[in-house]
């Protein structure tokens, strides 16, 4: 079946960064791409960026450009979020989650989500 | 960027009522708009996909329509288990996404 298992919580200070790695199973890595999207506490989802795991290709909506980053290991179908200038508003659970693939666009798997603090 | 806006907010209702959440999205998005449930300390689980179509698994009791840039996600009778909070997202400019704001269910 598939699966995203992510890494565990961390705490950061502030003006750190943190990297969130979301690994696959049960599926092709390389044919769906990887969203993530994060929730803070009490508060909705936002969206944060998408990889295409196959070309690398990213996209990042305004807000995060600059701050985010995400990559892939295509050889240990994993990937990872990291992002930088950590602040206090960044506090959140991080979530992976498969997204589009060549047919198809809606987040049918997701990770278990990690929870990162930011605090001094 | 297209923003999605759901009502209500929160709504309270009690075991055995029909449901009806309502989406709209800021410019015409055809039928794409996915509905996610969302129970506390969990991740989102996807309900509808492409405004109608129930996702496996998923009870007939939970169905959705609409297309353009009103969309309605309905629970025909609420059993104890539907009691969380509810998000439309469009992927109409995937792989750019958007989700709308939630709406709270609650129990009366």
């Amino acid at each position: 079946q598939v699966q995203l298992v992510q890494s565990g919580a961390e705490v950061k200070k502030p003006g750190a960064s943190v990297k969130v790695s979301c690994k696959a199973s049960g599926y092709t890595f390389t044919s769906y791409d990887i969203n993530w999207v994060r929730q803070a506490n009490g508060q909705g989802l936002e969206w944060m960026g998408w990889m295409n795991p196959n070309s690398g290709h990213t996209g990042y909506p305004q807000k995060f450009q600059g701050r985010l980053t995400i990559t892939r290991n295509t050889s240990i179908n994993t990937a990872y979020m990291e992002l930088s200038s950590l602040r206090s508003e960044d506090t959140a659970v991080y979530y992976c989650a498969r997204g589009c693939s060549s047919t198809s666009c809606y987040q049918e798997n997701w990770g278990q989500g990690t929870l990162v603090t930011v605090s001094s | 960027d297209i923003q999605m806006t759901q009502s209500p907010s929160s709504l309270s209702a009690s075991v055995g009522d029909r449901v009806t959440i309502t989406c709209r999205a800021s410019q015409s998005i055809s039928s794409y708009l996915n509905w996610y449930q969302q129970k506390p300390g969990k991740a989102p689980k996807l309900l509808i996909y492409v405004a109608s179509s129930l996702q496996s698994g998923v009870p007939s009791r939970f169905s959705g329509s609409g297309s353009g840039t009103d969309f309605t996600l309905t629970i025909s009778s609420l059993q104890p288990e539907d009691f969380a909070t509810y998000y439309c997202q469009q992927s109409y400019r995937a792989p750019s996404i958007t989700f709308g704001q939630g709406t709270r269910l609650e129990i009366k």
